[in-house]
């Protein structure tokens, strides 16, 4: 079992809807990330969270940390949205590094 | 620069050859990540450098893996006697501190393909 996990591994949307990806984590964290990854392979940090809820335009991104899982919102989809979406802790016991979930492909359709 | 700058954004080479592979990262960010993501695998750390400390090499996959940063900025991936199973995208990361609740910023990586 990964130490990380995310769902659903692919989501195919039309543009406009509403959509959700998660992370569950099975370790003690200090921060969870949420990346975007572009084809071409280039990352974006989205959201770092230790609590609660953050915004950033279409974007919203929630934490739980009793409940060890977080969620990545994406409302009004747009195709330019398309990308991976990547979910990273960082553990409290291994320093400064990221352990990653393994990515949830996003393709929003006109 | 602006951003984390990698070099090159694609090498190719042959079973056995030595590779190096360069990050660039935003100046003034102490903190200094290398990660791999295989085809149809998720990212993997490799190497952690912060500041003056002795890195953490926990993540390399075999001593044919090193690197170095020089002088707190740039720093080198070398891979020895490459193997088809090195073929990946190499990336790099760097953040203002090693704290935890600093943000990474990610260069474009490298693709590395052995053939």
């Amino acid at each position: 079992k990964n130490e990380v996990e995310q769902s659903p591994q692919n989501l195919t949307a039309q543009e406009g809807e509403f959509i959700t990806i998660n992370c569950s984590y099975s370790v003690g964290i200090s921060a969870l990330h949420w990346l975007q990854q572009h084809p071409g392979g280039g990352i974006v940090s989205l959201f770092m969270l230790s609590s609660g809820k953050k915004k950033h335009g279409r974007l919203i991104a929630t934490i739980n940390i009793q409940e060890k899982h977080s969620s990545l919102h994406i409302t009004a989809s747009h195709p330019r949205d398309s990308a991976v979406y990547i979910c990273a802790v960082r553990e409290k016991t291994s320093g400064s590094r990221l352990t990653f979930g393994e990515g949830t492909q996003l393709t929003v359709n006109p | 620069g602006a951003g984390v700058s990698q070099s090159p954004s694609n090498k190719v080479t042959e079973k056995g050859k030595d590779v190096e592979l360069r990050c660039d990262p935003i100046s003034g960010h102490t903190a200094l990540y290398w990660y791999r993501q295989s085809l149809g695998q998720g990212l993997e750390f490799l190497i952690y450098f912060q500041g003056n400390s002795a890195p953490d090499k926990s993540g390399l996959p075999s001593d044919r893996f090193s690197a170095e940063r020089t002088g707190g900025s740039v720093s080198t991936l070398t891979i020895q006697r490459t193997q088809q199973e090195d073929s990946a995208v190499y990336l790099c990361a760097s953040s203002l501190t090693g704290r935890w609740n600093t943000e990474a910023f990610f260069g474009q990586g490298t693709r590395l393909t052995v053939v």
